[in-house]
């Protein structure tokens, strides 16, 4: 049972190339999340999805996309890197509703340059 | 809008002693509320969760937690602190399909 998993671990973009983050579960849980955390800020919520085929903007959606068509994964796509979208990058996924903790996996750390 | 603040951007304790990690929330209503723990280069980890009922909540690795209304607050705490407990603590408050992490506080324990 490897919980969620996130590649890559590391990478440098140029601005204005795109990239894909790629984030998988194996707990079969419905509810998936992409945060951003940045130096003394905290998490800040990108998107979220309750399920295949569905997903939500969170707080700091603009400049990313998210889709989900299986329960396993959940990409994140930067579509015109900027800098101000250095960050490291975390994936989460949980069993429901938000009363439940989360699992995280181990972050992307991505420097826009 | 809610917000979760953590009044220490770092808290100092000796091997041994007492830690208390401090958590003010601005919520209405009936938040739940979380404890995060992160080590280096790792993902966040739970530790605990108050949901309802009991105000004292225990979670992982002897850590607990006091939930008080009256002051919207939510301190972590552990009687006897041991050097891998160094790391980052996240407090984080989830109301109304939103979830608000605080901005973390560093702990050290020295030995």
């Amino acid at each position: 049972n490897a919980g969620v998993t996130q590649t890559p671990k590391f990478r440098i973009l140029k601005i204005g190339q795109s990239m894909t983050l790629q984030c998988t579960q194996d707990m079969n849980h419905n509810y998936m999340y992409w945060y951003r955390q940045d130096p003394g800020m905290g998490l800040k919520l990108i998107y979220y999805s309750v399920g295949a085929g569905i997903t939500d903007k969170g707080e700091v959606p603009n400049g990313y996309n998210v889709s989900r068509s299986t329960t396993e994964d959940f990409p994140l796509r930067l579509e015109l890197a900027a800098p101000s979208q250095t960050s490291v990058y975390f994936c989460a996924s949980s069993t429901g509703q938000g009363y439940n903790e989360q699992f995280f996996g181990p972050g992307t750390r991505l420097t826009v340059l | 809008a809610q917000s979760v603040a953590q009044p220490e951007d770092q808290v100092n304790v000796a091997e041994g002693n007492p830690l208390t990690v401090k958590c003010t929330y601005s919520v209405s209503g009936n938040p739940y509320l979380f404890w995060y723990v992160q080590y280096p280069n790792r993902g966040l980890q739970f530790l605990l969760k108050y949901i309802t009922g009991d105000n004292l909540v225990k979670g992982s690795y002897g850590f607990e937690a006091e939930f008080n209304k009256s002051q919207t607050s939510f301190h972590l705490k552990k009687p006897s602190a041991l050097v891998s407990d160094s790391a980052l603590y996240f407090c984080a408050v989830y109301y109304g399909q939103n979830f608000v992490f605080g901005p973390g506080t560093r702990l050290s324990v020295l030995p």
